[in-house]
């Protein structure tokens, strides 16, 4: 069964502190996204990667960054949390076509 | 991208059949229509996509006239665990800065 795994469901921040998210898929999938949801916004793409080591900046990419290492391992790193990058992150992958696969989500709080 | 124009919210009654318009006039011609769904506390879940007429699956029917302006996402006999966010999306094959938008907000009352 399809799978994508975000390393945790609920975190809480200080501002200034470096946050890294997690996302592992198992489903040897090439490409991997980083969505934000916040209430009367709906999801807006942060960073996407189409494979190993390449990434893309989405719409809502400042204050951000990515890391792909390995297929199945997508990073998001707030280099500096701010208050107004308290969201739900959720990580999505995907191998052709249009079907993404997301996982549970990480509920963020910065304070 | 082709923008979509969706209702913000929908009340139905279980066991009606349900249906999601969503408006995109300037769908390109290689674009397709994609459907997802989203639970609270959740993320989307892919439920339907076409290209143009008719697409059924085990969970709903996608309705796509021909000008392609616009699709209809129909739910039969809906249940309380319907209640859901509906997105409507529109990109070609393979595209990767999809705009989900704030989708519709069924609720299904008892």
């Amino acid at each position: 069964d399809v799978k994508v795994t975000q390393s945790s469901r609920y975190l809480v921040k200080r501002t200034g502190e470096k946050v890294f998210l997690e996302c592992v898929q198992d489903m040897d999938h090439e490409n991997m996204f980083w969505y934000r949801q916040d209430p009367g916004l709906g999801l807006r793409l942060i960073y996407f990667s189409y494979d190993v080591k390449m990434k893309e900046k989405g719409d809502i990419p400042e204050g951000y960054s990515v890391s792909r290492e390995k297929k199945e391992r997508f990073s998001l790193i707030l280099e500096s949390a701010s208050t107004n990058q308290t969201s739900m992150y959720l990580c999505a992958s995907r191998k052709q076509g249009n079907e993404q696969f997301f996982g549970p989500g990480t509920r963020l709080t910065v304070l | 991208l082709a923008k979509t124009t969706q209702p913000i919210s929908m009340d139905s009654y279980e066991g009606q059949e349900v249906n999601i318009t969503c408006s995109h006039n300037n769908i390109a011609t290689n674009d397709y229509i994609t459907w997802y769904q989203q639970f609270p506390s959740q993320g989307p879940r892919f439920i339907i996509q076409g290209y143009k007429t008719k697409v059924t699956n085990e969970v709903a029917s996608l309705f796509i006239p021909a000008d392609r302006k616009s699709s209809t996402l129909s739910l039969p006999r809906v249940s309380l665990s319907d209640t859901a966010v509906y997105y409507c999306l529109v990109g070609g094959e393979g595209t990767y800065k999809y705009i989900f938008g704030t989708g519709t907000r069924l609720k299904v009352l008892a």
